[in-house]
């Protein structure tokens, strides 16, 4: 079961910031923090992950809480094709850990 | 293109016909993953190989379901008797650092299946 909880939806206006919340109060110490996109039609694609530190790379930064009970996923200057459904997941890095990909965000950037 | 690459794209069968779909994943990943994804739900792991054993398969996965990765590189995933509850997309990832913490898949852009 995922083990984060996600808004189901979430609008955005072209050129803001999109601010992308996930709870994951159950979060161990050995668990990451993953941020996936899926665009309509396509397989899901590899934005950002973290563990305790703030990340950013060239798609998007991540905010972990101190506390790593919620972190936001955020993209600074969103576009149209930012449109997509955005799944966070917790992940542990012992052995085999699969992704768990609960119900996610659908973000809707519009004009 | 040097992505995951999945064949057909789209399979339209009969219910009670066998279906079969093709991953090719990147090039030199050991790790490959086939999941499956139903309208407004997230993906769901079916299983995975590592290199050509297949080391984990969900409760998922039900006698119909086969797959296999024979060398190594590409893998099948075969479906027996088709159900109309098998209709999905089914998903391919691949990944190249096993065991590590910073594991990323890279995902194809899924087989459709509908079963009529």
């Amino acid at each position: 079961d995922a083990k984060t909880t996600q808004p189901t939806s979430m609008d955005c206006a072209e050129g803001r910031a999109a601010n992308l919340p996930c709870n994951h109060s159950t979060i161990s110490g050995n668990e990451y923090v993953y941020w996936y996109r899926q665009i309509h039609s396509q397989g899901p694609q590899y934005i950002i992950h973290g563990l305790k530190n703030n990340e950013t790379n060239e798609m998007a930064s991540l905010i972990i809480t101190e506390d790593r009970k919620s972190s936001t996923l955020i993209l600074p200057h969103a576009t149209l094709r930012d449109t997509a459904v955005y799944y966070c997941i917790v992940k542990g890095n012992t052995g085999f850990q699969k992704l768990v990909f609960g119900t996610g965000t659908r973000l809707l950037v519009s004009p | 293109d040097t992505g995951v690459s999945q064949d057909p794209r789209h399979k339209i069968t009969k219910r009670g016909q066998n279906v079969t779909f093709r991953c090719d994943p990147i090039s030199e990943h050991n790790r490959l993953y086939w999941y499956r994804q139903t309208l407004g739900q997230g993906p769901e792991f079916l299983t995975y190989f590592q290199n050509e054993a297949q080391l984990e398969k969900s409760r998922l996965l039900s006698d119909r379901f086969s797959a296999e990765r024979p060398k190594g590189s590409f893998s099948t995933l075969e479906i027996q008797r088709t159900e109309q509850g098998d209709s999905a997309m089914y998903l391919c990832a691949s990944s190249p650092t096993p065991g590590q913490p910073n594991e990323k898949l890279f995902f194809g852009s899924g087989t459709q299946l509908s079963v009529l």
